[in-house]
């Protein structure tokens, strides 16, 4: 069974940085691009990057471009997003998700059940 | 910035028939996927390539695209179809993927 487990979220003051984790577990993860989705609270899903199965390729959304930095550590099955210059407007449940197989690895198709970061002085 | 548009609610009776549309400009040449969240829940992929579902998700959800609309049909809607829809597709340069607003079904 595919487990995808977030942590990380922590109430941050605006300007400061964060890094959230993502555990992986019940498949083979080091095959598989993997996504950060979020979601403000009451709000709609805002894709956030993607990473592919090696690192190769890396896109992000351009609300987080040049302040989000997206990794991860196949040998570790573990999925990580650097946060920095965070703002009010960060504030979301933020969602790790894994591609399907293949050429449809940018369709996200297993969720973890998110972690909240709260950006608030 | 690229787009998904979609109406912010639909409201059917249980065994109606539900209809969500998505409109993108880049629609025509992309496909969409559609994801349903119940409250307090994580996403839910039940379609997929404008018309795939992946195993385990009922027959009664469908999609289809024509030009630069995206729909997701609920056929025979239940009560346990209530929930959020959204589409996801990317823009023409394949590196930006987005959501639509949301869609909120109610049966």
């Amino acid at each position: 069974e595919v487990q995808l487990v977030e942590s990380g979220g922590v109430v941050v003051p605006p300007g400061g940085s964060l890094r959230l984790s993502c555990a992986a577990s019940g498949f083979t993860f080091r095959s598989y691009t993997m996504h950060w989705v979020r979601q403000a609270p009451g709000k709609g899903l805002e894709w956030v990057s993607l990473i592919s199965w090696d690192g190769g390729s890396i896109y992000y959304g351009d609300s987080v471009k040049g302040r989000f930095t997206v990794s991860r550590d196949n040998s570790r099955n573990s999925l990580y997003l650097e946060m920095k210059s965070l703002r009010t407007e960060d504030t979301a449940f933020y969602y790790c998700a894994k591609g399907r197989e293949g050429i449809t690895g940018t369709i996200p198709d297993h969720w973890g059940q998110g972690t909240l970061v709260t950006v608030s002085s | 910035s690229y787009e998904l548009t979609q109406p912010p609610s639909v409201s059917v009776s249980p065994g109606q028939t539900a209809r969500i549309t998505c409109s993108g400009d880049a629609l025509p040449k992309k496909y969409a996927s559609w994801y349903q969240q119940k409250s307090g829940q994580a996403p839910l992929l039940v379609i997929y390539e404008d018309n795939r579902r992946p195993s385990g998700i009922p027959e009664r959800f469908s999609g289809s695209s024509s030009g630069p609309m995206a729909t997701l049909t609920i056929t025979g809607a239940q009560v346990e179809d209530e929930a959020d829809y959204y589409c996801y597709s990317p823009d023409s340069s394949d590196h930006l993927w987005v959501f639509g607003g949301g869609t909120k079904l109610t049966v």
